[in-house]
């Protein structure tokens, strides 16, 4: 498709189980963002990805998140272990190269952890 | 993590009235983003701003890059209904992770009654 695609729009996890939420960019984009809105915020970053490279990972709250991207494209973010204060909409955002104001983002995953 | 300060939280107008928003910050930012999210979405890109006083327009909405870099206003004239959604301010920075990672408000939400 033309924008970015996120799956599942809407996951609810039991507190302790680990999800795996999906990222497909725009085709061709080299950079992969994702992002953390918890309800009533603005987006926070995470972690980012230049093709398959992770250069930044500095926003994942804890070693239980993890992000890969292993052939440059499709992305994928595993949250281990769940707690509450995970719940949240998780947003991807990619973009064509060093255009970051290019970024699209994606309609997001929301996550609800009970 | 940081988020800065946009204000109002909340507005609720009359179709056809004027609105203005703003965003405040204790860090200086070389770019000022402004982004819409409606319900269910991610946030859309609606106005960049690169430059110290810079005044943009977009149709119906201008912004404009405080002096100072530490702030910006959006202003919508004329709304209409299609207006409403939470709109967000962003700001970019320079240097380490600062060119790529983006610095969300925590939203206005504006309502528009026809």
């Amino acid at each position: 498709g033309a924008g970015v695609s996120q799956s599942p729009r809407y996951k609810v996890a039991k507190r302790g189980q680990d999800v795996a939420l999906r990222c497909d960019p725009i085709s061709g984009h080299v950079s992969l963002f994702w992002y953390q809105q918890a309800l009533g915020q603005g987006p926070e970053f995470l972690t980012y990805f230049q093709n398959e490279a992770q250069l930044d990972k500095s926003g994942l709250p804890s070693d239980r998140f993890f992000a890969e991207r292993p052939e440059g494209s499709v992305s994928t973010l595993k949250i281990q272990r769940t707690q509450q204060e995970d719940s949240a909409v998780y947003l991807c955002a990619s973009s064509l190269g060093g255009n970051y104001d290019g970024y699209t983002f994606g309609s997001g995953t929301r996550l609800t952890v009970v | 993590g940081q988020q800065l300060n946009q204000s109002p939280q909340s507005m609720f107008i009359q179709e056809g009235e004027d609105v203005s928003m703003n965003c405040t910050s204790s860090s200086i930012f070389n770019t000022w983003l402004w982004y819409k999210q409606d319900p269910g979405e991610g946030p859309v890109l609606l106005i960049a701003l690169y430059k110290a006083g810079e005044l943009t327009s977009n149709g119906r909405l201008t912004a404009q890059f405080g002096i100072t870099r530490k702030d910006s206003f959006l202003n919508i004239s004329a709304s209409i209904p299609s207006d409403v959604g939470i709109y967000f301010c962003a700001g970019r920075g320079i240097g380490g992770g600062s060119n790529y990672k983006l610095t969300f408000g925590k939203g206005t939400l504006l309502t528009v009654n026809p």
